[in-house]
């Protein structure tokens, strides 16, 4: 099945810069790859996603990118500010019948003002 | 809030004794999920329901059961099988994919301790 697998575990930034987490998965039949933003306490969120017939998407500050070949697609943050902390999960969903989404095991993201 | 409600916010629970966690939807999705979140863990399935009166297990099923009688519910119950049920669990729905995919919508979480 599916494996997803998300780096860093923990990334911290000055407020002003960008950040990047990266998310790789094995099966080359996913085809749909949301971003989900937990902040302390709540539930997960969804803030941007991405399909494969895509390269990238942008959302305001928001952007994601991804290289099918390389099966791998990242999330950017640029302008960071202390409202972006949190944990954000990377997810991956194979077109192969109706299995659910395969969630990264998360970045504890830190803006530090 | 949300579309999606899940109750009680905390729970605790007793050696041997099960307890369900409650899961309700009112945005009219086909399918259910429920994960279990611990820290440094990510989302962990647990189970998951395509359609009413149907569901699979998820990567961690032992000790935990399900049922899905209407479709704008999806309880959980935490048997005395599962030996760590500590944790906090997230119920999640969506659209039931056919040609497209779509993105979950989840509940506020119900936070479970053993006592």
């Amino acid at each position: 099945g599916e494996n997803v697998e998300q780096h860093p575990s923990t990334l911290s930034v000055q407020e002003g810069d960008s950040a990047v987490i990266k998310c790789t998965y094995s099966d080359s039949a996913s085809n749909y790859f949301p971003w989900y933003k937990q902040e302390l306490g709540k539930r997960p969120q969804l803030i941007i996603d991405i399909r494969s017939n895509v390269g990238e998407k942008k959302d305001q500050r928001i952007a994601v990118t991804l290289n099918k070949t390389a099966k791998h697609f990242s999330l950017h943050i640029t302008e960071t500010q202390p409202e972006d902390s949190a944990v954000y999960f990377c997810a991956a969903i194979p077109w192969r019948g109706n299995t659910p989404l395969v969630f990264g095991k998360g970045t504890r993201l830190s803006v530090i003002a | 809030d949300g579309g999606i409600t899940q109750s009680p916010k905390y729970l605790f629970r007793k050696e041997g004794q099960n307890v369900t966690l409650s899961c309700e939807q009112n945005l009219n999705h086909d399918a259910m999920y429920w994960y279990r979140q611990d820290p440094g863990q990510g989302l962990r399935l647990i189970y998951y329901s395509q359609i009413v009166n149907d569901f699979q297990k998820g990567d961690i099923a032992e000790g935990y059961s399900v049922s899905r009688e209407k479709k704008e519910s999806f309880p959980l119950t935490v048997t005395s099988a599962q030996k760590n049920p500590t944790a906090f669990y997230l119920c999640a729905s969506s659209m039931r994919r056919e040609t497209v995919n779509y993105g979950y919508t989840f509940g506020s979480g119900t936070r479970l301790t053993v006592v």
